[in-house]
């Protein structure tokens, strides 16, 4: 139950887009189609904003997008705004009903 | 509106044990599994622990196993976590979450209890 790889920090300008990765193994990201992706703000609980690696649940904007190739999955945020700027966790299922999540990515909107 | 809202935490000696409650509200809460995540100060989110809708199925991470026990009381829309031989690395703020029914996804999320082990 190793965490998943992510970049520690990823930085953007309003309008931009940035991607943030997410490395795991074939026993987890690239054994299954159940990554998903949670946005925190400090001192809030997170928030789901990706699952089944490119869904978005509603009420979720459409400039978040996920994707994933391999054993790795990404967070793509087009069109960055102030709001964004949050810590990012992805998260995979495992196998035998557990889930390993990433170390997180802190968005700076500079 | 759908909620759930965690209790329980506090401060407690190392080796010493408590319990954390999670009460689910606005959805049929015998329809979903539940699982508990956990974040020490500063760090990432951890997953703990899994029960499904009947509790026929519980599953736990490496670090808690043995020593932590989930259940639900789907009467009372309640979900527990009961954590022994607690250690300082178990200082955290433990979140329940329940799945959104599709995938493997944690759709709806507490506010968090917050568990301190120290002496």
């Amino acid at each position: 139950q190793s965490a998943l790889t992510q970049p520690r920090s990823v930085s953007g300008s309003p309008g931009q887009s940035v991607t943030i990765s997410c490395t795991g193994t074939s026993s987890d990201v690239g054994g299954y189609n159940y990554v998903s992706w949670y946005q925190q703000h400090p001192g809030k609980a997170p928030k789901l904003m990706i699952y089944d690696v490119s869904k978005r649940p509603s009420g979720v904007p459409d400039r978040f997008s996920g994707s994933k190739s391999g054993n790795t999955a990404s967070l793509t945020i087009s069109g960055l705004q102030a709001e964004d700027e949050a810590d990012y966790y992805c998260c995979s299922y495992a196998g035998t009903y557990t889930l390993v999540f990433g170390g997180g990515t802190k968005l700076t909107v500079l | 509106e759908v909620q759930l809202v965690e209790s329980g935490g506090g401060l407690v000696q190392p080796g010493g044990s408590l319990r954390l409650s999670c009460i689910g509200s606005g959805f049929t809460f015998t329809s979903y599994s539940m699982n508990w995540v956990r974040q020490a100060p500063g760090k990432g989110l951890e997953w703990v622990s899994y029960i499904n809708s009947n509790s026929r199925t519980i599953y736990y991470a490496d670090s808690v196993k043995g020593r932590f026990t989930i259940s639900r009381d789907n009467a009372k829309n309640s979900l527990y976590l009961q954590m022994n031989s607690l250690r300082d690395e178990d200082t955290a703020v433990y979140y329940c979450a329940r799945e959104g029914g599709v995938g493997w996804e944690l759709l709806v999320w507490g506010q968090g209890t917050l568990v301190t082990v120290s002496s």
